[in-house]
């Protein structure tokens, strides 16, 4: 079945450390995007990307590092830098960034140790 | 400024009754996009209905409507004859191309409740 694996589900940070989430889609889309959400809050645009080897921050992009080297892959590496990472980490993924409809993973929850 | 307002923290109905999610929203954009996801307790959101500016029709999918009005900026949601199954946050989105891509906006969700 075509779709967005995000691992891990659950994912521990120590203070000082970096850690990367993992995204894939075996759905032949251009455009992934990586969300932020909190609790009671909407979903916040961290990075996107319309195709391979090309990204742009999105609206809270500081603490946060991605790559797309690969149409499947867009890896989120939180960095140090990241002062609150402690959240619901959504991936998605779109067949072009033109107002398609957004497919998702099942979110990896940050927490920090 | 785009803005997607959805005021409604959390709502709670006993099964089987009617249900309308609100959703107003802001732009300065002619041309736009809105949509609506459902994010079950799994935590994946999952697309229901994604409707243009200049579409002012509503639309009917089973038990779920949508009331689109320009004129007043909503794009409003019900369920009829809520189920169990429907418990789960729902949010609003607007894609923004003023910049030139395309970006999404999104509400802060409507938390629902069907109780049995």
């Amino acid at each position: 079945d075509g779709g967005i694996t995000q691992s891990p589900k659950y994912l521990f940070r120590k203070e000082g450390q970096n850690v990367t989430l993992s995204c894939e889609q075996n759905l032949n889309h251009d455009a992934m995007y990586w969300y932020r959400q909190d609790p009671g809050q909407g979903l916040r645009l961290i990075y996107y990307s319309q195709i391979v080897n090309d990204f742009q921050k999105g609206d809270i992009a500081e603490g946060y590092s991605v790559s797309r080297e690969k149409k499947e892959s867009f890896p989120l590496t939180v960095t140090s830098a990241q002062k609150n990472p402690t959240a619901f980490y959504l991936c998605a993924s779109s067949m072009s960034s033109t107002n398609e409809k957004l497919f998702f993973g099942s979110g990896t929850q940050l927490s920090v140790l | 400024a785009q803005k997607v307002t959805q005021a409604q923290t959390e709502i709670s109905v006993v099964e089987k009754e009617d249900v309308t999610l609100d959703c107003v929203y802001e732009t300065r954009d002619t041309t736009y996009y809105l949509f609506w996801y459902k994010q079950p307790p799994s935590g994946e959101l999952v697309f229901l209905i994604r409707r243009n500016s200049f579409d002012e029709q509503n639309e009917i999918s089973g038990r779920y409507s949508w009331n689109f009005q320009k004129s007043t900026s909503s794009f409003n949601f019900t369920i009829t004859a809520s189920q169990v199954v429907d418990s789960a946050v729902y949010f609003c989105a607007l894609s923004d191309i003023t910049s030139g891509t395309y970006k999404y906006i999104f509400g802060t969700g409507t938390r629902l409740k069907v109780l049995a």
